[in-house]
């Protein structure tokens, strides 16, 4: 079946530090990737997200590539703020719509001033 | 466009009682909707996917008579925790998918004493 595995946390970082959180899946077909976070007490909210291979999802300065040969989509940011701090979920549809989601584990990235 | 809107934010209830949670899409028609689960630290787990008219799919280990879901109309879905208790303090997320992606509710927190 479809999984996603992502880096344990938490991510502990001084602001202004670069931020990845790896994220690698497998699936059947071609799935459509995503990074979803959840700030304390709120629900997700999509970051951002890639539909085929070589796609760079961008949102607040969040990047993360679709990277089919290694079966990876990384988050990425350069400079972190503390704001920033939140999980982080990857996840896979194997359809833009009308199918679930399956989620990684969560990362807890916690930004320090 | 497409809003969710999830009911209640937070709700605490006596062992015993039932607890209903709503979820309505408010600018989009949604056939399908899914809820989560979220314990403590840990990433979501799907319970079940309804769609609009006809009986919810659960996924296994979920009791479908302890967590009634209703998805009678195309903007609204229900989840009724029934008998709550402790053990189903969570965090409760709906999510509706559309033409474009998948959009998700604010989360209902439920604490049961």
């Amino acid at each position: 079946g479809d999984s996603v595995t992502q880096m344990e946390g938490p991510v502990t970082l001084s602001e202004e530090a670069f931020l990845t959180i790896n994220c690698t899946y497998t699936a059947t077909g071609y799935p459509s990737l995503f990074w979803y976070v959840q700030y304390p007490g709120e629900g997700l909210q999509l970051l951002l997200k890639a539909t085929k291979a070589d796609d760079k999802g961008s949102n607040k300065g969040f990047e993360a590539t679709y990277r089919k040969e290694t079966t990876s989509f990384h988050l990425e940011k350069g400079s972190v703020q503390v704001s920033d701090s939140a999980v982080y979920f990857c996840a896979l549809s194997t359809n833009n719509a009308g199918n679930m989601l399956t989620f990684g584990g969560g990362t807890r990235l916690m930004v320090k001033p | 466009g497409a809003v969710v809107s999830q009911h209640p934010s937070w709700v605490i209830c006596k062992s015993g009682t039932s607890v209903k949670i709503e979820c309505r899409s408010l600018d989009f028609q949604a056939t399908t909707m899914f809820w989560y689960r979220q314990f403590p630290k840990q990433s979501l787990m799907l319970m079940a996917t309804s769609n609009e008219g006809s009986k919810a799919t659960y996924e296994q280990g979920v009791e479908k008579d302890k967590f009634l879901i209703n998805h009678a109309s195309l903007t609204l879905s229900t989840l009724t925790v029934t008998s709550a208790h402790p053990e189903d303090s969570s965090f409760y997320i709906c999510s509706a998918s559309h033409r474009v992606g998948y959009t998700f509710g604010s989360g209902t927190r439920l604490t049961v004493v």
